[in-house]
C-alpha cells in the first residue's frame, strides 16, 4: 500500500537556526497538509496545499513557515528561525479528492 | 477554545468485550467526523468516518455513532483485540473538507489480553 514517507526522522536544532522537514505525498494526491504535535497536545492543524499554493493556514503557521514543491515528489516545510516552543511531532498529510487524509510517520523536532 | 473533546483521556478493557469511545464537539458547523487510530512512533490512521446526514455507520468491528443534537460521536469496538491498543483521535471538518480538521486531545485505549 502506497504510503507517505517522511525524512528525518528526527532532527535536532539550536534555536535560530533553519530547518527543513521533508515529505513524499503518495503519487496521485492532489491535496497536501503539515500537522504539529506538541508533546502530550493535540494534533494541530498547521497548512494545506493545492494547486501550487497554500489552501488554508493556521494561525500557528506565521511568517516563520513557509512550504513548497519544489518538484513533482517532495512537500517541504521549513521554519527560518526555530524557537524553543516549535519543538514538536510534525506530520505530512496528503489525500485525494473526498478521502480521508495519510499521514507520514512524523518528524521529531528538537530545539534547543 | 476546543472545539472538538474527548473527555477520557484512557480506557482499559478486557479482551473480548466492548470498547467504547467518545467525543463532543461544539461547532455546529462540522458535518464530517473522522476517527483515526496511532501506534507509538508512527502517524494517525484513518479508522472509520461518519458524514452528518447520517447517524450510524459500520465498518466491520468499528460502527460510529453521531448524536447531532447531542453534539456528541462514539466509536464502539466490538469485539476488542489487543491489537486495538492505541490512541484514538475524534476529529471533526466541515464541507467535508476532510483535510483541516479539528482533532481532540485523545484517548489511550488498552485492551488487556
Amino acid at each position: 500500500e502506497p504510503e507517505v514517507t517522511q525524512t528525518p526522522s528526527h532532527q535536532v536544532t539550536q534555536m535560530g537556526q533553519e530547518v527543513i522537514l521533508r515529505c513524499v505525498p503518495i503519487s496521485n494526491h492532489l491535496y497536501f497538509y503539515w500537522y504539529r504535535q506538541i508533546l502530550g497536545q493535540k494534533v494541530e492543524f498547521l497548512v494545506s496545499f493545492y494547486n501550487n499554493e497554500i489552501s488554508e493556514k493556521s494561525e500557528i503557521f506565521d511568517d516563520q513557515f513557509s512550504v513548497e514543491r519544489p518538484d513533482g515528489s517532495n512537500f517541504t516545510l521549513k521554519i527560518r528561525s526555530t524557537k524553543l516552543e516549535d519543538s514538536a511531532m510534525y506530520f505530512c498529510a496528503s489525500r485525494q479528492f473526498s478521502s480521508p487524509l495519510h499521514f507520514g510517520n512524523g518528524t521529531r523536532l528538537t530545539v534547543t | 477554545d476546543q472545539q472538538v473533546k474527548q473527555n477520557s483521556p484512557s480506557l482499559s478493557v478486557q479482551e473480548g468485550r466492548i470498547s467504547i469511545l467518545n467525543c463532543d464537539y461544539t461547532n455546529s458547523m462540522f458535518d464530517y467526523f473522522l476517527w483515526y487510530k496511532k501506534y507509538p512512533a508512527e502517524g494517525p490512521t484513518f479508522l472509520i468516518s461518519i458524514s452528518s446526514i447520517k447517524d450510524k455507520n459500520e465498518d466491520g468491528r468499528f460502527t460510529v455513532f453521531l448524536n447531532k443534537s447531542a453534539k456528541h460521536l462514539s466509536l464502539h469496538i466490538v469485539p476488542s483485540q489487543p491489537g486495538d491498543s492505541a490512541v484514538y483521535f475524534c476529529a471533526a471538518t466541515y464541507n467535508t473538507n476532510a483535510g483541516k480538521s479539528t482533532f481532540g486531545d485523545g484517548t489511550t485505549l488498552t485492551v488487556k489480553p
